[in-house]
């Protein structure tokens, strides 16, 4: 059993830039939700996908888009950075009818 | 955002000691989920708890859910010195928005000295 994976480990980007980061979720998984995770605290949800669609949202704005694809990867889009989107984004897979939900390593994102 | 939260903030034990740890919130919630993160990783989940006044255990790990449906325990006996990271709680919560959100604790810090 494949748990779930993201790409890349590690970016650095400057103010104004966008940003993709990819997620693989754990086989046999339908659902994705992306979260992100500042230094010292906890993730704070901030979409997922279930189905292809977007299944809820967070409290983010709308530079932060997603996608979800047939075999249910994930996409999390940043638009214009900023330095405040620095942290570690975390992809976290499960089925659509439970709430456990299993987590990636990880994205650090860098914003200078 | 909205975080549950946990108690103590940290702490430094030596191995061998019992370490307990808890969760609380001012709503209730129906599942309550105990992760384990190491520095610069994801959160591992060690326990998933789905019924008030279950108790679950891992090996060293026993986890409750609170009779009130707003409070968690984590217990670790014997600890050794590879529990060292950052505990959190977590769970869906019952008010608006997406139905499978997690929201998290504030985390627990612990260290344990050889």
């Amino acid at each position: 059993e494949t748990g779930v994976t993201q790409s890349p480990t590690h970016l650095i980007k400057t103010r104004g830039q966008q940003v993709t980061l990819r997620c693989s979720s754990q086989s046999g998984h339908n659902t994705v939700s992306w979260y992100q995770q500042a230094l010292g605290q906890g993730p704070q949800f901030i979409f997922q996908y279930y189905r292809e669609e977007e299944n809820g949202r967070g409290n983010f704005p709308p530079r932060f888009s997603g996608l979800q694809f047939p075999n249910y990867s994930s996409e999390l889009n940043v638009n214009a950075l900023e330095l405040d989107d620095s942290a570690l984004y975390l992809c976290a897979s499960s089925t659509g009818t439970e709430e456990t939900q299993y987590f990636g390593p990880g994205t650090r994102l860098l914003v200078l | 955002g909205q975080q549950l939260n946990q108690s103590p903030q940290s702490m430094f034990i030596q191995e061998g000691e019992d370490v307990s740890m808890n969760c609380t919130s001012s709503s209730i919630f129906n599942t309550w989920l105990w992760y384990k993160q190491d520095p610069g990783e994801g959160p591992v989940l060690l326990i998933a708890l789905y019924k008030a006044g279950e108790l679950t255990s891992n090996g060293r790990l026993t986890a409750q859910f609170g009779i009130t449906r707003k409070d968690s325990f984590l217990n670790i006996s014997a600890s050794i010195p590879s529990d060292v990271g950052i505990y959190f709680c977590a769970g869906p919560p019952l008010w608006g928005g997406a139905t499978n959100k997690l929201i998290f604790g504030t985390g627990t810090l612990l260290a344990v000295q050889p």
